[in-house]
């Protein structure tokens, strides 16, 4: 079975724009998880969605924002990007139970 | 963001030794997970704990989940060069929540 899988899987960006990021959770996962990891950092938690809904936002700006569709795929929004906003940005998927299965990560660089 | 206290930071050993790290934190988990994460990938699960003293091993490693909750310790024995990389505690407050990471412990193994 194919794992979680995210694209793109690098980015440049230029200050003050916006960014888009997909995630394809596991087969029959119906719950995506979105954290950000600054280098030599453990994940930071950002967004939580199961079937479609919102279930736990972590301590970011308003500037991210993301969803989850009918297929419970997901996107990831940064908007206005800062330079700090460069750092790996991590989907999760999990079932029912509490194991969270991680994607390869998007490596996004602001400049 | 609140992260949980992993020690060591970093190890260097020589293949065949074992190896112990732990994590701490100052708040109640549910559910303990080890995670060990490569250059450049996304981490990669290695155990979950569920239980208060709770003792679970997958090949090498074995892990504990603390009695109070507040810890978790992993082992790794008989180390082999395939073993470097960050390792990474987390907890999980409820079933199906956010994830709470350590700092991460760099395994060097010096063949």
């Amino acid at each position: 079975d194919a794992g979680v899988t995210q694209s793109p899987t690098h980015l440049i960006k230029t200050r003050g724009q916006h960014v888009t990021l997909r995630c394809s959770p596991i087969s029959g996962h119906k719950s995506v998880s979105w954290y950000q990891q600054v280098l030599g950092q453990g994940p930071q938690f950002i967004f939580q969605y199961y079937e479609k809904e919102e279930r736990g936002r972590g301590n970011f700006p308003d500037r991210f924002s993301a969803r989850q569709f009918p297929n419970y795929s997901s996107e990831l929004n940064v908007n206005a990007l800062l330079l700090g906003d460069s750092a790996l940005y991590l989907c999760a998927s999990s079932s029912k139970s509490d194991e969270q299965y991680f994607g390869p990560g998007t490596r996004l660089t602001v400049t | 963001g609140q992260q949980l206290n992993q020690s060591p930071q970093s190890m260097f050993i020589q293949e065949g030794e074992d190896v112990s790290m732990n994590c701490t934190s100052s708040s109640i988990f549910n559910t303990w997970l080890w995670y060990k994460q490569d250059p450049g990938e996304g981490p990669v699960l290695l155990i979950a704990l569920y239980k208060a003293g709770e003792l679970t091993s997958n090949g090498r490693l074995t892990a504990q989940f603390g009695i109070t909750r507040k810890d978790s310790f992993l082992n790794i024995s008989a180390s082999i060069p395939s073993d470097v990389g960050i390792y990474f505690c987390a907890g999980q407050r409820t079933s199906g929540s956010r994830l709470t990471f350590g700092e991460g412990t760099q395994l060097t193994v010096n063949p």
